[in-house]
């Protein structure tokens, strides 16, 4: 079974700090990966998506991920967090069905 | 305009009782689910239903039933509530043909006292 780990529990920075959050998976074969986000009090939404191709991929409001297939690594990443990317960050991977990694917060403090 | 709107939203009720969430989706999608989120914040799949049939069950026991009466709406329905079935659960969606792209309700938070 695909197993996705997340290396960070928690996150702490300031406003205009960069963030990088790492993102494993144990499954060697095509899959789809994604980053989702959950901001306080509301649901899960799409932050952005691997399928194939370029393996830098852009998402919504700035951020970015890193698919390195030697590594079995989905990386997100950005370049300058404000107050409101304070979140729950979510790897999931999908082979058959979408499997999450435990997340991480993310807390970004003024 | 919700996509995947359920209810209620919250609910506290007493171990042993029956309790439903209904999910409903106005995205025209195909594929519909329910994933619990636990107390720390970790994500698991339950279900998964493809055009009202059951195509993922994850080990889940069988007080939960799940219940698709249209494509567009997938109800769960827990029996004999345990204190550790307190939890979020959410409803998503995605298109037909699995891709792993999924839009999430906004979650129903169920405390068993």
């Amino acid at each position: 079974a695909q197993s996705v780990s997340q290396h960070n529990h928690h996150v702490i920075l300031s406003e205009a700090a960069s963030l990088e959050l790492g993102c494993n998976y144990s499954y060697g074969g095509t899959v789809n990966l994604f980053w989702y986000v959950q901001y306080p009090g509301q649901h899960l939404q799409l932050l952005l998506k691997y399928f194939s191709g370029d393996p830098l991929v852009k998402g919504i409001k700035g951020f970015e991920a890193e698919f390195i297939k030697s590594k079995f690594s989905f990386n997100l990443r950005k370049p300058s967090v404000q107050w409101s990317d304070t979140a729950e960050y979510f790897c999931a991977v999908f082979d058959y069905k979408l499997s999450f990694g435990a997340g991480t917060t993310v807390t970004v403090r003024a | 305009d919700t996509a995947v709107s359920q209810t209620p939203k919250y609910l506290v009720t007493q171990m042993g009782n029956d309790k439903s969430i209904k999910c409903e989706q106005n995205l025209g999608h195909d594929t519909m689910y329910w994933y619990k989120q636990d107390s720390k914040k970790f994500l698991k799949i339950m279900f998964s239903y493809n055009n009202k049939e059951l195509i993922i069950n994850e080990t889940v026991p069988n007080r939960f039933s799940p219940k698709s009466p249209d494509k567009a709406h997938l109800n769960l329905h827990i029996n004999s509530l345990e204190l550790g079935d307190s939890a979020v659960y959410f409803c998503a969606s995605s298109q037909d043909g699995p891709t792993g792209e999924l839009f999430f309700g906004e979650g129903s938070r169920l405390t068993v006292l």
